[in-house]
C-alpha cells in the first residue's frame, strides 16, 4: 500500500472557527487528491478534488496541494457541529485509491 | 454521483463459513474496488475487480481468500472464505467513472464469531 499520513487527532474547534486537516504521501508520481468525510457508521462522502498545485475553493471548503513537498491539506471555514467526523485524504496511483488514516474533527458549539 | 448499493448490509457468521457480498452500480462505471475498513481504522484497498478477469490484490490479499467476480461492467462480488474473527470488518464497494472521483457503497459490516 502507498504510504498517506494524516494527523488522527482528535482535532476539536470552536463554533465559527477555521479547522486545518493536513495529509503528506510518499508517491511523487501521485496525480489526483480528494478529501473525504466520513461520519460514524456510514460510508465516505466525497468533499473535494484537486489536481493542481495551489488553492481550490468550494464554498467554506479550501484545498490545498504542493507536490513538490508532496503535502495536501483541506480548510474548513466557519466551522459548524455538522462538520464533525473523520476526514480521509485520498491519493491516487495509476487507477488505486489509497487512503490515509483520517483525521478525526470535532467542532464545540 | 454512481449510486451504489451492496447487500447484505450487515451479517453475523459463524468462523470457517464463506460470505458473498454483491455490489450493484446504477450506471457503468470504468473501475470498481473493493476496500475493508476495520473497527477504527481506514480504509484498505483489498482488489480492483476487472470486468472479465482475474481480480488485482493489493499486498496481503489473496484470490483464495477473497475472490472476487465483475461480470459486467455494473456489478461485482466479493467473498470472504473461511472466515475467522479477524475478518469481522466493513467491506466497502466502490467505483469511479471518467470524471476520477471515487464513489462507496454504503459498506457491509461483518461479524464473525
Amino acid at each position: 500500500q502507498k504510504e498517506v499520513e494524516q494527523n488522527s487527532g482528535p482535532l476539536s474547534v470552536p463554533e465559527g472557527a477555521i479547522a486545518s486537516l493536513n495529509c503528506t504521501y510518499s508517491d511523487r508520481v501521485s496525480q489526483s487528491f480528494f478529501w473525504y468525510r466520513q461520519y460514524s457508521g456510514k460510508s465516505p462522502e466525497l468533499i473535494m478534488s484537486i489536481y493542481s498545485n495551489g488553492d481550490k475553493e468550494d464554498g467554506r471548503f479550501t484545498a490545498q496541494l504542493n507536490k513538490a513537498s508532496q503535502y495536501v491539506s483541506l480548510l474548513i471555514r466557519d466551522s459548524q457541529p455538522s462538520d464533525s467526523a473523520t476526514y480521509l485524504c485520498a491519493v491516487v496511483t495509476g487507477n488505486q485509491f489509497y487512503f490515509g488514516t483520517g483525521t478525526s474533527l470535532t467542532v464545540i458549539p | 454521483s454512481a449510486v451504489i448499493s451492496q447487500k447484505p448490509s450487515r451479517d453475523i457468521c459463524q468462523r470457517g463459513t464463506s460470505l458473498t457480498i454483491q455490489c450493484q452500480v446504477d450506471s457503468q462505471v470504468t473501475m470498481m474496488f473493493w476496500y475493508r475498513q476495520q473497527p477504527g481504522q481506514s480504509l484498505t484497498l483489498i482488489a480492483t475487480a476487472n470486468q472479465g478477469s482475474e481480480a488485482t490484490y493489493e499486498s496481503g490479499f489473496v484470490i483464495d481468500k477473497f475472490p472476487i467476480s465483475r461480470p459486467n461492467l455494473t456489478f461485482s462480488t466479493l467473498t470472504v472464505s473461511n472466515m475467522s474473527p479477524e475478518d469481522s470488518s466493513i467491506y466497502l464497494c466502490s467505483a469511479n467513472k471518467n470524471t476520477g472521483e471515487l464513489f462507496f457503497g454504503e459498506g457491509s459490516r461483518l461479524t464473525v464469531l
